[in-house]
């Protein structure tokens, strides 16, 4: 257990909904990252805070959002559901200092189906 | 874009054989090499952080070695277990801003047979 955890497990909605996914990031920890999984692509970066902040931006499309409230934990926005948006999403915590040699403790993962 | 390649796709070994795999990243621009383990229904477990040009860290029977210079990581399995069988992930980070963002290679998936 990597103390990273990530609600819900399992996500089943229809095209052109939104939803949303939770984080709650290690004890301590300061920096969120959110990843998308796909099917036929590796762990894509999509974006990551630190301490409530945007720090840096990946593949995120615009139809996704996110944010970091002031108790740390981290919500990621899907809008606009396509079939294309089904993955398992993970989040990662590192911390609490921005040091880049960081490791990055992954949660879980939220497998999202869009149908 | 940035690159990064792993080798092979997967491997199937015996109990007992040791194995090896690639990462290869762009050799401009290093800061940091991760290693992952990821177990099927579980989630990325950290190996390693390398950083050092001939960088070598160990792990019980796992093993790693980093040239930024040529831009590639070997992991080193001795022994290998079938609780080994996993994919394993390398992620590079460049230095080019105080961020955490990781670039993943598409993984090697080991299946170690008893």
């Amino acid at each position: 257990d990597s103390g990273v955890t990530q609600t819900p497990k399992h996500l089943i909605t229809a095209t052109g909904q939104r939803v949303t996914l939770r984080c709650s990031p290690r004890s301590g920890d300061l920096s969120v990252y959110w990843y998308q999984q796909s099917l036929d692509q590796g762990l894509q970066f999509l974006i990551q805070y630190y301490n409530g902040e945007e720090r840096a931006k990946g593949n995120i499309l615009e139809r996704f959002s996110a944010q970091q409230f002031p108790d740390l934990h981290s919500e990621l926005n899907l809008s606009s559901l396509e079939l294309g948006d089904s993955a398992l999403y993970f989040c990662a915590s590192s911390g609490p200092g921005l040091a880049e040699l960081d490791t990055q403790y992954f949660g879980p993962g939220t497998r999202l189906t869009v149908l | 874009i940035l690159n990064v390649e792993q080798s092979p796709q997967s491997l199937h070994v015996q109990e007992g054989d040791s194995t090896n795999f690639t990462c290869s990243f762009p050799s401009s621009n290093f800061y940091a090499l991760h290693w992952y383990r990821w177990e099927t229904a579980k989630s990325p477990e950290a190996l390693f952080v390398m950083t050092l040009n001939g960088d070598e860290k160990k792990k019980g029977r796992i093993s790693a070695t980093l040239n930024t210079k040529e831009g590639y990581s070997y992991l080193y399995i001795k022994g290998s277990q079938p609780e080994d069988s996993a994919t394993y992930l390398c992620a590079f980070k460049g230095g080019s801003s105080n961020t955490g963002k990781l670039i993943f290679g598409q993984g090697t998936t080991l299946q170690v047979k008893p």
